[in-house]
Formats: C-alpha cells, sequence, structure tokens
C-alpha cells in the first residue's frame, strides 16, 4: 500500500535551517510530482511547494520562496524540504502528499502523517 | 484564487443531511477537491473535479457546483464523518485550500 513516512521536524531557532525528508513505498515513486502541505498549530491547510516527477519544474507559494527548496531523489524514493531563515509563522505540521495520476498537477490523492516543525527562540 | 467555506462549524445529528459551500474568488473550471481531516490526522481525499468520488470514499458523500460555486453534501452522516472538511483548489497555483467546515456532533 501507498505509504508517505515525513521526518526531520523538530525545534528550531528563527533564522536556522531544517531540512525534513519524505520516505516514499507502494508505489513507482518516479511517476507523480510530490508536493510538500502545512499547517500551522489549529489552523488550515496551506499548499507550499510542488515538484515534477523529474525533478525539473518546481512551484512555491510566494511566504516561501527564495527560503524554502523542494528536492527528489528517485532512486532513494526521497521527497525533500529544504527550509532556511526560517521565521516562527513557519511553525506547523508539514505533509508531504502525492500528485494523484491523470489529473491537474495540484490535486493529492495520499498524504503523509506528517512532521512537526517549531521555530522559536 | 481566495477559497471561502461557509459555515465555519456545522452542529449536526447521525442521520442528519449536511450540505457544505464553497467559494472562489474566480471560475475554477471544476478542478476542485474536498478532503476529510480528523483531529492529528493528514488530510483524505473524498471528492475531486467537483464532483467524482474518490475510491473507497462512501457514497453518502457527494459533491456539485461548477465555476464559483460547490457544495459537498453528506446524506445520512454516520459518527465517523465528524471532522473538518476542507475545499482545494488546484486550477492554479499556489494551490488554495479554504479555511475548513468543523462538522461537530450536536
Amino acid at each position: 500500500q501507498v505509504q508517505l513516512e515525513e521526518s526531520g521536524g523538530g525545534v528550531v531557532q528563527p533564522g536556522r535551517s531544517l531540512r525534513l525528508s519524505c520516505a516514499a513505498s507502494g508505489f513507482n515513486f518516479r511517476s507523480p510530482a510530490m508536493h510538500w502541505v502545512r499547517q500551522a498549530p489549529g489552523k488550515g491547510l496551506e499548499w507550499i511547494a510542488y515538484i515534477s516527477h523529474d525533478g525539473i519544474n518546481k512551484y512555491y507559494v510566494d511566504s516561501v520562496k527564495g527560503r524554502f527548496t523542494i528536492s527528489r531523489d528517485n532512486s532513494r524514493a526521497t521527497l525533500y524540504l529544504q527550509m532556511n531563515s526560517l521565521r516562527e509563522e513557519d511553525t506547523a505540521v508539514y505533509y508531504c502528499a502525492r500528485k494523484k495520476a491523470v489529473t491537474e498537477l495540484g490535486l493529492l490523492d495520499y498524504w503523509g502523517q506528517g512532521t512537526l516543525v517549531a521555530v522559536s527562540s | 484564487i481566495q477559497m471561502t467555506q461557509s459555515p465555519s462549524t456545522l452542529s449536526a445529528s447521525v442521520g442528519d443531511r449536511v450540505a457544505l459551500t464553497c467559494r472562489a474568488s474566480q471560475s475554477l473550471n471544476n478542478w476542485l477537491a474536498w478532503y476529510q481531516q480528523k483531529p492529528g490526522k493528514a488530510p483524505k481525499l473524498l471528492i475531486y473535479q467537483a464532483s467524482t468520488l474518490e475510491s473507497g470514499v462512501p457514497s453518502r458523500f457527494s459533491g456539485s457546483g461548477s465555476g464559483t460555486e460547490f457544495t459537498l453534501t453528506i446524506i445520512s452522516l454516520q459518527p465517523d464523518d465528524f471532522a473538518t472538511y476542507y475545499c482545494q483548489q488546484y486550477n492554479s497555483y499556489p494551490y488554495t485550500f479554504g479555511q475548513g467546515t468543523k462538522l461537530e456532533i450536536k
């Protein structure tokens, strides 16, 4: 079955960096595009980044553009999110999600359980 | 694209029929999805392309609407349905979500 497992979250000071990983299994990771979505404590969902199946095309929400970088290693079936210059408002649970096959780019059919990033001094 | 859901909270009883609304700030060409999220869990895809039921989702869930106004309807509410529901537009990036409707037990 499809599984996505995030890791790498934790407590970090403002201005520091963190890299999240998302290990995929149960499907051909080379095929689908992938996304990161976050959810601040007690708040709604916010889409933050997209990467195409081959890693060539990447899109970001404005609030993380220039600070976060999405990447993937298809040989390791792993998705990454490099987060630099972290701010307190980046505090959230970060989910990786798979793009649903044969649909538009932004539709997400499987999600991981999330990893919590807390930015605090 | 801004997504606005109403109501923010809805109280209902088991067996009720409920309708949740989602409005977009511009036309979505029906690229609209609904997700269900329970506390501490990841969202689950229910409906896509405004009205297509995701595989494995019970038929008591249905989606309707077009353009900028969409509805998620749940008939005969079950105890497992009490959760928060989000709409999401995937017409263009950034792929925005509504703020959510929390469905509570009355």
